[in-house]
């Protein structure tokens, strides 16, 4: 596709239960971030990917929360015994490059919406 | 650490009028990115504009320029001539290795 897909748009889930959030970054970008948006805040980075290997998972907030790109192309969040506290917008990127001095655009996907209940 | 501000959660401009939507940021390094990304209820995030540090011209795109000012860590964005299709919410992001985003402004065109 031209741009970054994430699916699925909408997922509602039980507390307790796990789910996997998907994403398909633009071909050729070598760097994927993902990022989590409360109601009302701006975008808070979880973790970013050069490749395969995860370049910084700083922003991960608990050992629940997981993400993977086996083959540096599509990549998987995955949260474990979700919380209603993790409901968010989950928002991915790509970008041709990254590093220090990144100037080139970063484009997102339209970000899936989850609700834990 | 890096931080981002956007003082002001709300704004509002009458169409064709020109509305200035507020940032600072917070850093120790000398060579960075701005940027001013749109958010609407898409969700989708769009880039609207981008500034490099040690660029002393400020940036410009058609209806959208900025007031980058690098001493005071300030980076103002100006929509002229403001169109309904404007609306929504607005994230200023400086850039180390990844993107700091602002708590946003939203917003609001009236006719």
């Amino acid at each position: 596709g031209a741009g970054v897909s994430q699916t699925p748009s909408n997922k509602v889930t039980e507390k307790g239960k796990y789910v996997e959030l998907r994403c398909d970054p633009i071909s050729g970008h070598t760097a994927l971030y993902w990022y989590r948006q409360s109601l009302g805040q701006g975008p808070e980075f979880l973790i970013y990917f050069q490749g395969t290997g995860a370049a910084d998972d700083s922003g991960l907030p608990n050992d629940r929360f997981f993400a993977v790109r086996p083959e540096g192309s599509v990549s998987t969040l995955k949260i474990q015994r979700t919380e209603r506290g993790d409901s968010a917008v989950y928002l991915c990127a790509s970008s041709p490059q990254t590093g220090r001095g990144m100037n080139t655009e970063a484009f997102f996907g339209q970000g899936t919406r989850l609700t834990v209940v | 650490a890096q931080t981002v501000t956007q003082s002001q959660p709300e704004m509002s401009v009458q169409e064709a009028e020109t509305v200035t939507l507020s940032c600072t940021y917070d850093t120790s390094e000398s060579d960075y990115y701005l940027f001013w990304y749109k958010q609407p209820p898409s969700r989708q995030m769009i880039l609207v504009i981008r500034q490099e540090a040690y660029k002393q011209q400020n940036a410009t795109e058609n209806r959208f320029s900025v007031n980058f000012q690098k001493a005071a860590k300030s980076f103002s964005l100006k929509i002229s001539d403001s169109q309904l299709g404007d609306a929504a919410m607005y994230f200023c992001a400086y850039n180390t290795d990844k993107l700091i985003f602002g708590t946003g402004t939203r917003l609001q065109v009236f006719p």
